[in-house]
């Protein structure tokens, strides 16, 4: 298994506070990458890392901001938290963007705001 | 966006093959197919990916369509750990990992 922890695995928190979940990784992998599912959706992606200081946004950043300042760690901010935020959140790594490349996914945290 | 299509659900039993359809009308010529699936409560996992040729590994074995439009997934002999939720995935030149809803398998015993 591919070495990725995160960090809380579960939450529940009140709307309008802050709230910052960590990936952990020990595969000195480049790209790193947040995403949410939600019931009756796949994952869907909302940021991701391509370097130590480098991340873009993916297809739903709104609400959320990351950052990573150690390759091995990229932390995921809600900066003030809504109910519409609750979801299962995962991070993933990969070594590089080539299209064969695979990502490998943390175990999630599950994050309840009320 | 680089979108898949999946049946919701399929049934299989224990100890027979499994044949998992993937639709994906919008890849292009360079683009990888890619599997994963999801166990209750657990992140997905890597199961298989391919270009052209079929492909196997010590998991599954991969189809895929002479004009790529379709794969398939299959499952030697289905197991009840078999159970999961199963991911058809291609990219489209870059990092963006489509997720459709999936194929959600059955195994019964």
């Amino acid at each position: 298994d591919a070495g990725i922890t995160q960090s809380p695995r579960h939450k529940v928190t009140e709307t309008g506070t802050p709230v910052t979940l960590r990936c952990h990784q020990t595969e000195n992998h480049r790209y790193m990458y947040w995403y949410r599912q939600d019931p009756g959706h796949g994952l869907r992606l909302i940021h991701y890392s391509y370097g130590v200081k480098d991340t873009d946004k993916g297809e739903v950043s709104d609400g959320y901001s990351v950052s990573r300042s150690k390759t091995e760690d990229f932390l995921l901010t809600l900066e003030s938290a809504t109910s519409s935020q609750t979801s299962v959140y995962f991070c993933a790594i990969s070594g590089g963007l080539a299209e064969q490349e695979t990502q490998y996914f943390g175990p999630g945290t599950r994050l309840l705001v009320l | 966006d680089a979108k898949t299509t999946q049946p919701n659900s399929m049934e299989s039993n224990e100890e027979e093959p499994v044949h998992l359809p993937c639709n994906h009308s919008t890849i292009s010529g360079t683009d990888y197919i890619h599997w994963y699936r999801q166990l209750p409560s657990q992140g997905p996992e890597y199961v298989i990916h391919g270009l052209t040729s079929n492909v196997n590994n010590r998991m599954a074995s991969l189809a895929i369509a002479e004009d790529r439009k379709s794969s398939t997934l299959i499952l030697h002999r289905a197991t009840l750990r078999d159970a999961a939720v199963y991911y058809c995935i291609h990219t489209s030149g870059t990092y963006k990992y489509i997720f459709g809803t999936g194929t959600r398998l059955k195994v019964l015993a």
